[in-house]
């Protein structure tokens, strides 16, 4: 049982490449999220998914974009990065409505120059 | 809308002494709280939940928090702690009954214990 995997684990980028982060989770959960955490300032949603197919912004959506074409799998996409976009991403899933449990990957660490 | 407060961005404490990591939270509607510890590189692991019943959780590793509703207050505490408890702790705060089960974050304390 693998849980939350996010891949890579480590990225450099160049300022206005493009990249995805890769998020899955093999224990059926509905809702997925993408977090950022920027030292000092805790972590930060980006973007959420409560099933396959639907998909809605968090606080900081500004430079990503996303997409759930299957319950496993929700991808972050960064299309012209910024060096404001250097940061750690966390995916995390939960089981559904009610359930209050979260299981987060073991994040992404980003960097843009 | 909810909020979380971390006043205390670090908390330098000795091997064995007692320890309290403070959160409040703001709300206009019933909530869930959670503590969630961050090991260095490392991802989050939840420590403990406030869901509903008896106001005094206990979680992981001896830590434990109480639920205060009038002082919108979820404060951590363990009795003795260890070297090992070094990490970054966040609180956090979800609607009750909301749809989307979002997790709001504070800014995070960190929790350094000294020899």
């Amino acid at each position: 049982n693998a849980g939350v995997t996010q891949t890579p684990k480590f990225r450099i980028l160049k300022i206005g490449q493009s990249m995805t982060l890769q998020c899955t989770q093999d224990m059926n959960h509905n809702y997925m999220y993408w977090y950022r955490q920027d030292p000092g300032m805790g972590l930060k949603l980006i973007y959420y998914s409560v099933g396959a197919g639907i998909t809605d912004k968090g606080e900081v959506p500004n430079g990503y974009n996303v997409s759930r074409s299957t319950t496993e799998d929700f991808p972050l996409r960064l299309e012209l990065a910024a060096p404001s976009q250097t940061s750690v991403y966390f995916c995390a899933s939960n089981p559904g409505q009610g359930a209050r449990g979260y299981t987060f990957g073991s994040g992404t660490r980003l960097t843009v120059v | 809308a909810q909020s979380v407060t971390q006043l205390d961005s670090q908390v330098p404490v000795f091997e064995e002494a007692p320890v309290e990591l403070r959160c409040n939270y703001s709300s206009s509607v019933s909530v869930y709280l959670f503590w969630y510890v961050q090991y260095p590189n490392q991802g989050l692991q939840l420590l403990l939940k406030y869901l509903s019943g008896s106001t005094l959780v206990k979680g992981i590793n001896g830590f434990e928090a109480e639920f205060n509703k009038s002082q919108t207050s979820f404060h951590l505490r363990k009795p003795s702690v260890h070297i090992s408890d070094t990490a970054e702790y966040f609180c956090a705060v979800s609607d009750l009954g909301g749809a989307t089960n979002k997790l709001i974050f504070g800014t995070g304390t960190l929790l350094a214990v000294q020899p």
